[in-house]
């Protein structure tokens, strides 16, 4: 199977701009949770999807968002970016045993 | 709240050492799993071992084996005959309705 997929890989923005990242989980699972990383906060969860529907949501400003589509596929959008939005942004799949599958993730720069 | 602590920033060892890494974590839930995700530098995270809270005994995969002490709140991991490709950053990580990573331990294996 393939694995989960993140794009873009790499992406740079300025202040002020908005964002949307994608992801597509590994074929089958239906569960995606998106994640941010920065040097300074670990691994911070953002939200899970499930079915299309949000299940859960961390403690992240109304900046981001994201949905699911009916084929499993995420988006996150990040909206008046920040400078502080500079991270990577990873994004897992939910197999059968609760492990989450983690993309590549994606790069974000905010200048 | 849901937490997950990683008290060891960074651990240096020679190769075919043992070492341990330490993690404890806190929840109210009874129902839980415990996970050890292994992220070498500039690529992608990766499931190392998973445990769930209702059996005793203790995982093991391989050269990689946990210390669950479930009174205690505390899911070490032991990585035996240690290798270079082992060096990685490791995150602990403990989900109950969501899942919450510790800020993770920098493991150097030395030559």
């Amino acid at each position: 199977k393939a694995g989960v997929t993140q794009t873009p890989r790499y992406l740079i923005k300025t202040r002020g701009q908005q964002v949307t990242l994608s992801c597509s989980p590994i074929s089958g699972h239906r569960s995606v949770s998106w994640y941010q990383q920065t040097p300074g906060q670990g691994l911070q969860f953002l939200f899970e999807y499930f079915s299309e529907t949000q299940r859960n949501k961390g403690n992240f400003p109304g900046r981001f968002s994201g949905r699911q589509f009916s084929n499993s596929r995420s988006e996150m959008n990040v909206s008046t970016l920040e400078l502080g939005d500079s991270a990577l942004y990873l994004c897992a799949s939910t197999g059968q045993t609760n492990e989450r599958f983690f993309g590549p993730g994606t790069r974000l720069t905010v200048l | 709240a849901q937490t997950v602590t990683q008290s060891q920033p960074e651990m240096s060892v020679q190769e075919a050492e043992t070492v341990t890494l330490s993690c404890t974590y806190d929840t109210s839930e009874s129902n839980y799993y415990l996970f050890w995700y292994k992220q070498p530098p500039s690529r992608q995270m990766i499931l190392v071992i998973r445990q769930e809270a209702y059996k005793q005994q203790n995982a093991t995969e391989n050269r990689f084996s946990v210390n669950f002490q479930k009174a205690a709140k505390s899911f070490s991991l032991k990585i035996s005959d240690s290798q270079l490709g082992d060096t990685a950053m490791y995150f602990c990580a403990s989900r109950d309705d969501k899942i919450i990573f510790g800020k993770g331990t920098r493991l150097h294996i030395l030559p």
